[in-house]
């Protein structure tokens, strides 16, 4: 049983679109992430939520809505997609909140915008 | 502003020899490092950590080593097998709460039998 799950694995759409990509954990963590993986290949936190509560939220347009209907599940909506939000988005997970708990990731959602 | 830095892209070790991954940072406030493995297509795979209060800390054929007034920490992973050959990512953290890792850039590391 895979412990992170992302859908979609790929996505693409063109520019101006509204898409959403899933995430779930069966790990019975508390604590979920968001992260991209841009081009030039850095990984950066986008959003961590504990309990359903947002705890972290980098500088991240409002485009971009985090959304947790339960702890294990933490999805991603972005509305009116632009050619730079092309990128691997990874989801995480972590037992608690706190920077020592290791984070077990998704396999990563592919996005490509047109 | 890279506060976690990876400066070699690529490394390429002959298998049964040590291989060593080097990081540097520059936030003082990061007390806990990380290490993460990643293959191809797939999320990275939390690998080894060390908490600033130590100096080293050891996992089978890989150890962490960290130097703090350096701002500088190391993987060593010995011997090498071709298992190994894969992205490898330093990470960051610090300052408690739920806090994002920091990730440098990524070392490709290749096993050549």
């Amino acid at each position: 049983d895979t412990a992170v799950s992302q859908t979609p694995k790929y996505l693409v759409t063109q520019m101006g679109n509204d898409k959403s990509i899933k995430c779930e954990q069966n790990l019975g963590h508390d604590t979920m992430y968001w992260y991209k993986q841009d081009s030039k290949k850095f990984l950066k936190i986008m959003f961590s939520y504990n309990n359903k509560e947002l705890i972290i939220n980098e500088t991240v347009p409002n485009r971009f809505s985090p959304k947790s209907p339960d702890k294990a599940h933490l999805n991603l909506h972005i509305n009116s997609l632009e050619l730079g939000d092309s990128a691997v988005y990874f989801c995480a997970s972590s037992r608690l909140a706190g920077g020592q708990e290791t984070q077990y990731f998704g396999p990563g959602t592919r996005l490509l915008v047109l | 502003d890279q506060q976690v830095k990876q400066n070699s892209p690529s490394l390429s070790v002959q298998e049964g020899r040590i291989s060593i991954l080097n990081c540097d940072y520059t936030n003082s406030m990061f007390d806990y490092f990380l290490w993460y493995k990643k293959y191809p297509a797939e999320g990275p795979t939390f690998l080894i950590s060390i908490s600033s209060i130590k100096d080293k800390n050891e996992d089978g054929r890989f150890t962490v080593f960290l130097n703090k007034s350096a701002k500088h920490l190391s993987l060593h992973i010995v011997p090498s097998q071709p298992g190994d050959s894969a992205v490898y990512f330093c990470a960051a953290t610090g300052g408690g709460g739920a806090d994002g890792l920091t990730f440098g850039k990524g070392t490709h590391l290749i096993i050549q039998p």
